[in-house]
């Protein structure tokens, strides 16, 4: 199994500032993902970052707002930009153990960043 | 992708056993049921998944129903511990680039009561 570390765990932040939350696993993995949780609700997949090649990013997010950043297979970043109230969430990572299609994948989550927004 | 729906929320006495049900009427062949938990202020955990037989292991049960359209997750006996908001999420075994997220629905939030 994976162990994911994100930092920062929480963070207070002022709008129109960026912050950058870090996720460092501790095995190599290929995949690895950002998720959106607002207050209340389930999961939301921001993008896809695998090394090696940009981003995927899903419908509703930009890369100008969510730049990532995955320089090798242990790490990434993503940062929030020009923060709004609106940003205010829990942002997960999480990884993939690998790409072989296999029944046994499952997806390891790091325990988040809770980021509000002032 | 293929939906689930299952309840809001559901309560259960601790120390008895809790099912917990989830409907995929839309499932393809080549799906399988996964089970996540999110314990509270923590990161979504795996639980279990199968494909077609019934499949237990150290934290669950799963019962998948015979035409695969419904399945329930099931906790033998359960805990302080166990509540948490559960997502029942149905991923496609021939994954390919770009097609590997976990899309997450509402998901039930178990309550255990004392």
């Amino acid at each position: 199994s994976a162990v994911i570390s994100q930092k920062p765990s929480r963070d207070i932040c002022q709008r129109g500032t960026s912050l950058t939350i870090q996720c460092q696993v501790d095995s190599q993995v290929t995949m690895m993902f950002w998720y959106r949780q607002q207050p209340g609700q389930s999961l939301t997949l921001i993008a896809t970052a695998n090394q090696g090649s940009e981003a995927t990013y899903e419908s509703g997010f930009v890369i100008d707002k969510f730049p990532i950043s995955r320089p090798n297979l242990t790490f990434s970043t993503l940062t929030v930009s020009n923060m709004s109230p609106e940003d205010s969430s829990i942002y997960l990572c999480s990884v993939e153990e690998s790409r072989v299609v296999s029944p046994n994948t499952e997806a390891f989550f790091g325990q988040g960043t809770r980021l509000t927004v002032v | 992708d293929a939906k689930t729906t299952q309840p809001n929320s559901m309560e259960s006495n601790e120390e008895e056993p809790v099912h917990l049900p989830c409907n995929h009427s839309t499932i393809s062949g080549t799906d399988y049921i996964h089970w996540y938990r999110q314990l509270p202020s923590q990161g979504p955990e795996y639980v279990i998944h199968g494909l077609t037989s019934n499949v237990n292991n150290r934290m669950a049960s799963l019962a998948i129903a015979e035409d695969r359209k419904s399945s329930t997750l099931i906790l033998h006996r359960a805990t302080l511990r166990d509540a948490a908001v559960y997502y029942c999420i149905l991923r496609d075994v021939l994954l390919n680039f770009g097609n590997e997220k976990l899309t997450f629905g509402t998901g039930t939030r178990l309550t255990i009561i004392p």
